[in-house]
């Protein structure tokens, strides 16, 4: 089975512009979570999307948002970019609820 | 509220050596707890998870954990450090298997030849 796969890996942005970032989730897990990972921190919980509508938010502003596609991909757009921005950003897919998250490899984002 | 404690952002142990890495939790309900591994520029692996079954948790590559509910804690333990294991280490609170998860701060865990 393949696990999570983010797009793209890095990623460079000036400040004041749109992002968005992709995340293909482990096959048949139908609920995914974005966490952000500023450095030298722990991830914090932006959103999950189970069944395509979003089901849980942490303490994001509303620029970030997210979309989550029949084939249970999704999505995190972020808007009018700011420096602290700047993270690695984690989809994790699960099926079911006890079992655990699964991770994919992140993406890097760097805004400038 | 769920909240989670590693003490210690940096641990050292020589090669051989016995690892203990610390996580205390705060949840106002039955918890589920979580250890996850995370090598330089890659996302998260997890080594093994608690989810109110049995008390001592086994996960991968030789690491264990006990959950001690009188002591909120949840630290994690392998007998014999590897140059391999050389990573940080996240401890995490959730609600449920699934729902956010609330991540400590990390311990990053160096091996000493």
């Amino acid at each position: 089975e393949t696990g999570v796969t983010q797009s793209p890996t890095h990623l460079i942005k000036t400040r004041g512009q749109q992002v968005t970032l992709r995340c293909s989730s482990q096959s048949g897990h139908n609920t995914v979570s974005w966490y952000q990972q500023a450095l030298g921190q722990g991830p914090q919980f932006i959103f999950q999307y189970y069944r395509e509508e979003e089901n849980g938010r942490g303490n994001f502003p509303p620029r970030f948002s997210g979309l989550q596609f029949p084939n249970y991909s999704s999505e995190l757009n972020v808007n009018a970019l700011e420096l602290d921005d700047s993270a690695l950003y984690l989809c994790a897919s699960s099926l079911g609820d006890r079992g655990g998250y699964t991770f994919g490899s992140g993406t890097r984002l760097t805004v400038v | 509220a769920q909240s989670v404690t590693q003490l210690g952002s940096h641990v050292s142990v020589s090669e051989g050596a016995l690892v203990l890495l610390r996580c205390n939790y705060s949840s106002s309900v039955p918890p589920y707890l979580f250890w996850y591994v995370q090598y330089p520029n890659q996302g998260l692996q997890l080594l093994l998870k608690y989810t109110s079954a049995a008390t001592l948790v086994k996960g991968i590559n030789g690491f264990e954990a006990e959950f001690k509910k009188s002591e909120t804690s949840f630290h994690l333990t392998k007998p014999s450090a590897h140059m391999s294991d050389a990573a940080e280490y996240f401890c995490a609170v959730s609600v449920s298997g699934t729902y956010k998860y609330i991540f400590g701060t990390g311990t990053r865990l160096k091996v000493l030849a």
